[in-house]
């Protein structure tokens, strides 16, 4: 089983400043990774999939990278509904699919 | 407009059943992979269940392996998990997810289980 981990567990960033969340995968998923955003009382959103793909209707300020082990999700500039906790989940070994503990991103 | 509307979810008592189900909507169920997904309270997301868009493969986690089974209708456009000997460490907000391994995913709001006596 692939092992996710996530850091930091909270980011405490000002609105229009830049946050820059990390996940690792315990051996290489490739590219097969994908972001989340999930708010309270809501379903996850998918983000991006495939390291870098923005999903359908995701704005241009979230962008995803990094391949094999180490993958980065950076938001340019946070608008207040960006703060949320996000997850990443592999989905190149599998079963089972895995995914990282979150970050929560809250307000500074 | 995609649609994953869950139901069936409540309380139960130890070693109790449930079943749930997730009604689909504005896509062709047909041709998707489905999931259950789980959530307990105040934590992270655990995969519980994939099954293959004709039911040909069908895959638990470990942690339910041998007491939930997971089912789909492609007729009725619906999904479910009929879950048996539930225990407390169930308790979770159970979410259906379309296609989690790519560009499809979609994701329910969830129905929640509290497993207590």
């Amino acid at each position: 089983e692939i092992l996710m981990t996530q850091s930091p567990a909270t980011l405490s960033v000002s609105p229009g400043e830049r946050a820059t969340l990390s996940c690792r995968a315990s051996q290489s998923v490739s590219s097969n990774l994908a972001w989340y955003q999930q708010k309270p009382g809501q379903a996850p959103r998918l983000l991006i999939y495939g390291a870098s793909t923005r999903a359908t209707g995701i704005p241009a300020r979230f962008s995803g990278s990094g391949s094999g082990t180490e993958f980065t999700l950076t938001i340019s500039s946070l608008q207040s509904e960006d703060f949320a906790v996000y997850y990443c989940q592999q989905y190149n070994n599998w079963p089972p699919f895995t995914f990282g503990p979150g970050t929560k991103v809250d307000i500074k | 407009e995609v649609q994953l509307v869950e139901s069936g979810g409540g309380l139960v008592q130890p070693g109790g059943s449930l079943r749930l189900s997730c009604a689909a909507s504005g896509f062709t169920f047909s041709s998707y992979s489905m999931n259950w997904v789980r959530q307990a309270p105040g934590k992270g997301l655990e995969w519980v269940s994939y099954i293959s868009s004709s039911s040909n493969t069908i895959y638990y986690a470990d942690s339910v392996e041998g007491r939930f089974t997971i089912s789909r209708d492609n007729a009725e456009n619906s999904l479910y998990l009929q879950m048996n000997s539930l225990r407390a460490e169930d308790t979770a907000v159970y979410y259906c997810a379309r296609g989690i391994a790519g560009s499809t995913g979609f994701w329910g709001q969830g129905t929640l289980v509290t497993v207590s006596s």
